[in-house]
């Protein structure tokens, strides 16, 4: 059974840093590539980050290019998402998802994370 | 960017169809796939896929979900709709990067 848990969140201040994780388990991680989408509260999903797998190739949306950076360690089956210069926007829970490779759906869902970024 | 526009809310009535639609304002086709995947997420849940490449049912997902379209226009339909259903329902294209439509809330009357 494919799981996904998401770890890491919590209430942090603007501008400062929030390192996410997901731990992966039931299928061979390092054969696929994953991802990270976002819903604010009563908001609707946005997608924040891909990855391949071997952790070459890193894709974002321009919301937050330059501010979050995706990675994974295939040894641990561990997916990251390092975000810097939070902002209140930035607030929302955060899924870990693993996208098929050629045709970009989302077949699973972690549980999600909440991420509050207020003072 | 791809942007997905979809009705904000829909209300149907136990058994009856409910068509959802979702339409991009670029073509999300591509060497005869459509790049379009339905979701629906219930309070307080992660998203589930239902329908993938616009018209593929996904595992497990019942046959009374069905999705069609090509282009720039796309539907969802649920037929026949069960309390079970009430939820939200995304779209998401993926021909170009992800994006994902706002969703259309699902209610019955």
């Amino acid at each position: 059974e494919v799981q996904l848990v998401e770890s890491g969140g919590g209430l942090v201040q603007p501008g400062r840093s929030l390192k996410l994780s997901c731990a992966a388990s039931g299928f061979t991680f390092s054969n696929y590539y994953m991802a990270w989408v976002r819903q604010a509260p009563k908001k609707g999903l946005e997608w924040v980050a891909t990855i391949s797998t071997s952790g070459s190739r890193t894709y974002y949306p321009d919301s937050v290019k330059g501010r979050f950076t995706i990675s994974r360690d295939n040894a641990k089956s561990s997916l990251y998402l390092q975000m810097n210069s939070l902002k209140s926007e930035d607030t929302a829970t955060y899924y870990c998802a693993r996208p098929e490779y050629s045709e970009g759906y989302f077949d699973y869902w972690g549980q999600g994370v909440m991420v509050t970024v207020s003072s | 960017d791809i942007v997905l526009t979809q009705s904000p809310a829909l209300a149907v009535s136990l058994g009856q169809r409910a068509t959802i639609s979702c339409k991009t304002n670029q073509n999300v086709d591509y060497y005869g796939n459509s790049y379009m995947h339905w979701y629906q997420q219930k309070p307080g849940q992660q998203p589930k896929l239902l329908i993938y490449l616009a018209s593929n049912l996904a595992s497990g997902i019942p046959a009374r979900f069905s999705g069609r379209g090509s282009g720039t226009d796309f539907t969802l339909t649920i037929d026949p709709v069960e309390a079970d259903d009430t939820a939200t329902y995304y779209c998401q294209q993926s021909r170009n990067l992800n994006t994902f439509g706002a969703g259309t809330k699902l209610e019955l009357k």
